[in-house]
């Protein structure tokens, strides 16, 4: 089945670009959507993006501003860029793929996630 | 502030029965969008509990099951046992353009 493994540094200062890519194993990334969702310490969920395999996105508009969501179908990977960090975006982050069907979408699987702090 | 809203916590003793609530507004779960809902145990990722309004993942008991009306949302678990305690998020689709979360409820079996 599906499994995804986010990557990336743990630590990011302020201001600067927290980067991190989603590695799909077990089928392609083809013909799908793929998405990332955070979740600040002690705090709920919250949807940034998604990107389907053909490169189109669609943004968290609280987000979209400072997100850019990339794929690369040759390496079965999706990448995520946010700008301009602050400690508010202290988080872990989960890639899922994104599924969508008569409508209605939902997210499975996850990644195991990634903590990302952002601090000096 | 999550756009749909949950109780911070729910308990119950093992056997017992728990409803948790997902309330959101016209532009989402009154929209008519699905609900869908996850759980979390301690140190995992968030996993698909209930897909497309009433779907069960193959494998998951029948003691989950779901209910809507209006701007609602209802999950609720029967004959609750130890390996339930976690937390629980509700999700949906909101016109503002943006797939939307509870704050999720953790559930404390006693």
């Amino acid at each position: 089945q599906v499994q995804l493994q986010e990557s990336g540094p743990g630590l990011v200062k302020p201001s600067e670009t927290l980067s991190l890519t989603c590695t799909v194993s077990g089928g392609s990334i083809n013909n799908y959507y793929w998405s990332w969702i955070r979740q600040p310490p002690g705090k709920g969920l919250e949807w940034i993006g998604y990107i389907y395999y053909s490169g189109s996105t669609h943004y968290n508009p609280s987000l979209k501003s400072r997100v850019t969501v990339s794929v690369d179908t040759s390496k079965n990977q999706f990448s995520l860029n946010l700008t301009s960090v602050t400690a508010a975006d202290t988080a872990v982050y989960y890639c899922a793929k994104q599924v969508t069907t008569s409508g209605t979408n939902w997210f499975d699987p996850w990644g195991q996630g990634a903590l990302v702090t952002v601090s000096s | 502030q999550s756009v749909l809203t949950q109780p911070p916590s729910v308990s119950g003793a093992p056997g017992q029965r728990v409803t948790i609530s997902c309330t959101g507004s016209s532009s989402n779960i009154g929209a008519g969008y699905d609900v869908h809902w996850y759980q979390q145990l301690p140190r995992t990722a968030p996993k698909l509990l209930i897909y497309g309004n009433s779907n069960r993942p193959s494998g998951l008991p029948d003691r989950f099951s779901v209910s809507k009306s209006g701007t609602s949302a209802f999950l609720a678990i029967s004959g609750l046992q130890a390996e339930d305690e976690g937390d629980y998020y509700c999700q949906s689709y909101d016109s503002s353009g943006s797939w939307v979360f509870g704050g999720g409820t953790k559930l404390t079996v006693l």
